[in-house]
């Protein structure tokens, strides 16, 4: 079955401090990966996407995530983080030929200052 | 555009009642689904449709009815309300092949 797996549940950093979130995924032959962030009380809010070319994908708010095959992943990653970025994210992805997203379960990113 | 909007944005349910939450966009987009999200456990997808006319079961439909009579409308239908459902319920809707979904503000729901 597809699956995705977010490492860690939270992650607490120092404002200004780099970040990952790890994401890995059950190897398919065809998958579209995406990263959405959840602010407090809101819905989802795509950051970015993956569904072929370059491996390294940069998305909103100076996050970006790189495309691993072989370690079937898909991390999150910013260099310098604020304290607006407190929030949940998730990692989902797609089978392709089908619409159905399925979600990892979060990460909560607190970014203290 | 307004993009997705659901309503109502809290609901406080009694055990084996019934209620409709609504669920519209307005950017013509043939894929809309339903999910729920509780703590811990991502986002599950209950309903979806590709498609007025089309719905099949996501990950956890039972309890759960859903309609699609007009591309702009897909309301998610509790039968008999209970503890279990509490959650939070989102709506997206996306164009098929698109695979960008967009996500409305999200009903919260409570079931005593």
């Amino acid at each position: 079955a597809q699956s995705v797996t977010q490492l860690d549940s939270q992650v607490p950093v120092f404002e200004e401090a780099p970040v990952e979130l790890r994401c890995n995924y059950s190897s398919s032959v065809s998958v579209y990966l995406f990263w959405y962030v959840q602010y407090p009380n809101q819905g989802l809010q795509l950051l970015l996407k993956y569904l072929s070319g370059s491996t390294l994908v940069k998305g909103i708010n100076g996050f970006e995530a790189e495309f691993n095959k072989s370690q079937t992943s898909f991390h999150l990653r910013k260099p310098s983080v604020h304290i607006s970025d407190t929030a949940e994210y998730f990692c989902a992805r797609i089978q392709g030929g089908s619409e159905k997203l399925v979600f990892g379960k979060g990460t909560k990113l607190t970014v203290n200052p | 555009n307004a993009g997705v909007t659901q309503t109502p944005k809290f609901q406080v349910l009694k055990t084996g009642q019934s209620m409709t939450l609504q669920c519209a966009q307005d950017m013509n987009h043939e894929y809309m689904s339903w999910y729920r999200q509780d703590p811990g456990m991502g986002l599950r997808l209950i309903h979806y449709s590709v498609g007025a006319g089309i719905t099949d079961q996501g990950e956890v439909p039972n309890g759960y009815n859903v309609s699609r009579s007009t591309t702009e409308d897909f309301p998610l239908r509790l039968l008999s309300a209970a503890p279990s459902q509490t959650s939070v319920y989102f709506c997206a809707s996306s164009q098929l092949d698109g695979y960008e979904q967009y996500f409305g503000p999200g009903t919260r729901l409570t079931v005593t």
